[in-house]
């Protein structure tokens, strides 16, 4: 199994700053996915194929990364970012998620 | 448009069988693939198992031995089953479809409670 860890775990980020998450793998992806959760909701896709935005995810989002290290970026957080991030392999199953990054406004 | 509704039962009793339906709308279970994701209350998603578009599944190992995914073409529907279970499979058990690049749409999820 293709463990995923995430981090941080949590952060706070004010409006206009940069936020930068990290995804690591245990062994090497072709691919990292990532998924928005707000509270009581379901999971929403967010990246995919490492640096794809998902149908209206606006543009300062972006992923990058290969093999076992990935990131996920936000140029400019914005009230609406604040959320939980999960990274995503489907390279092997089981097919796994991070644990998760809460990303709270500041 | 597409819809994928969980139902099933908010409380089992530990050792008891979890079963779950998701109902869908929008698509055909034989054109998409479906899996199951569950998540405990403040934790994080585990893939569960799938159904292929053709019939097949494939299963998280570590459930495997409890599990089962099955469907009904003709209802548009996909069950899942999982035996023995305890207090640490409750959580939020949803059905997602697959897209071509990831899992598109989810249902709303049914939060499923394991205690006597």
């Amino acid at each position: 199994e293709i463990v995923l860890t995430q981090s941080p775990t949590t952060m706070a980020a004010s409006p206009g700053e940069k936020v930068t998450i990290t995804c690591r793998a245990s062994s090497s992806v072709s691919y990292m996915y990532w998924y928005q959760q707000k509270s009581g909701a379901s999971p929403k896709p967010w990246i995919y194929e490492t640096s794809k935005l998902a149908s209206g995810v606006p543009d300062r989002f972006s992923g990058s990364g290969s093999g076992t290290s990935y990131s996920f970026t936000i140029s400019s957080m914005e009230t609406e970012d604040a959320a939980t991030y999960y990274c995503h392999q489907w390279s092997s199953t089981p097919w796994t998620f991070g644990g998760g990054t809460k990303l709270e406004l500041k | 448009q597409v819809r994928l509704k969980e139902s099933g039962p908010r409380l089992v009793q530990p050792s008891q069988t979890l079963s779950v339906t998701c109902t869908v709308s929008g698509f055909s279970v034989t054109s998409y693939h479906v899996s199951w994701v569950r998540q405990p209350p403040g934790k994080g998603l585990e893939w569960v198992g799938a159904i292929w578009k053709g019939g097949s599944t494939d299963y998280n190992s570590a459930l495997k031995s409890r599990l089962s995914i099955s469907r009904d073409t003709s209802k548009n529907q996909v069950f899942l089953k999982m035996n023995s279970l305890q207090t640490d499979d409750t959580g939020t058990y949803y059905c997602a479809k697959h897209g071509p690049h990831y899992f598109d749409y989810w249902g709303q999820g049914v939060m499923v409670t394991v205690s006597s």
